[in-house]
């Protein structure tokens, strides 16, 4: 079964609009889960660390003022589209694993589609 | 992390048994390879991984070389529902402190 649950599944809003996405561990804690981002025909790329605590850490690139990341439990982060607009509607999704060691796979979420119109 | 490279795109017929390669030259002796895959418009699903042993679960078998420059990915007995595209990954010394880091892939495609 699922080991982690993203919510919600698909969003359609207005320009302008701020947008919360849900990442949650079912059954286990998670001190770090990453979100990821996905274009149409494209291969999903990091766009940042939640660290539970702790400020995110972001790769290159990616706005923080414009994706906010909050990691408030050990179960739960969240994502925060701000003021979106139709470049951002993308395919988001987002991961945890229940290890920190290299030999622990990464258990994915399965998706928020973002339509921005 | 190392870099992989896997072909873009391969055919299997249904029922039959799906060998899918992955290079991974620059690997370190620490570095594990993991697959997952996609299917479309749902977030990767772990498949399997490993260190420099074959291994073999309730969903694939992972044989990677002795030298660890390559890996192959085998679907036993594939059905309509491996279509997918399947990534081919090396985890970085961080492990699990790391986010992934995706190439392209191969889509695979089961022909009934």
């Amino acid at each position: 079964g699922a080991v982690v649950s993203q919510h919600p599944s698909r969003v359609i809003c207005k320009s302008g609009t701020s947008v919360k996405i849900e990442c949650r561990s079912l059954d286990f804690q998670a001190t770090t889960m990453f979100w990821y981002r996905q274009f149409p025909k494209q291969s999903l790329m990091l766009m940042a660390t939640s660290n539970e605590g702790s400020k995110a850490t972001y790769e290159q690139g990616v706005e923080k003022d414009k994706f906010l990341i909050n990691h408030a439990s050990l179960t739960l982060s969240t994502l925060t589209v701000t003021s979106a607009h139709p470049e951002d509607s993308s395919f988001y999704i987002c991961s945890a694993n229940m290890g920190r060691g290299s030999n622990q796979p990464q258990h994915f979420g399965d998706g928020t589609r973002l339509s921005i119109l | 992390d190392a870099k992989t490279t896997q072909p873009p795109s391969m055919d299997c017929a249904e029922g039959r048994a799906a060998n899918l390669p992955c290079n991974h030259s620059t690997i370190s002796g620490n570095e594990y390879v993991y697959w997952y895959r996609q299917i479309h418009s749902q977030g990767p699903q772990y498949i399997i991984h490993g260190l420099k042993n074959n291994e073999t679960n309730e969903m694939a078998s992972l044989i990677i070389t002795e030298d660890r420059k390559s890996s192959t990915l085998i679907l036993p007995h594939a059905t309509l529902r491996d279509t997918a595209v399947y990534y081919c990954i090396v985890q970085g010394p961080g492990g699990g402190a790391d986010g992934l880091t995706f190439g392209k892939g191969t889509h695979l495609i089961i022909q009934p």
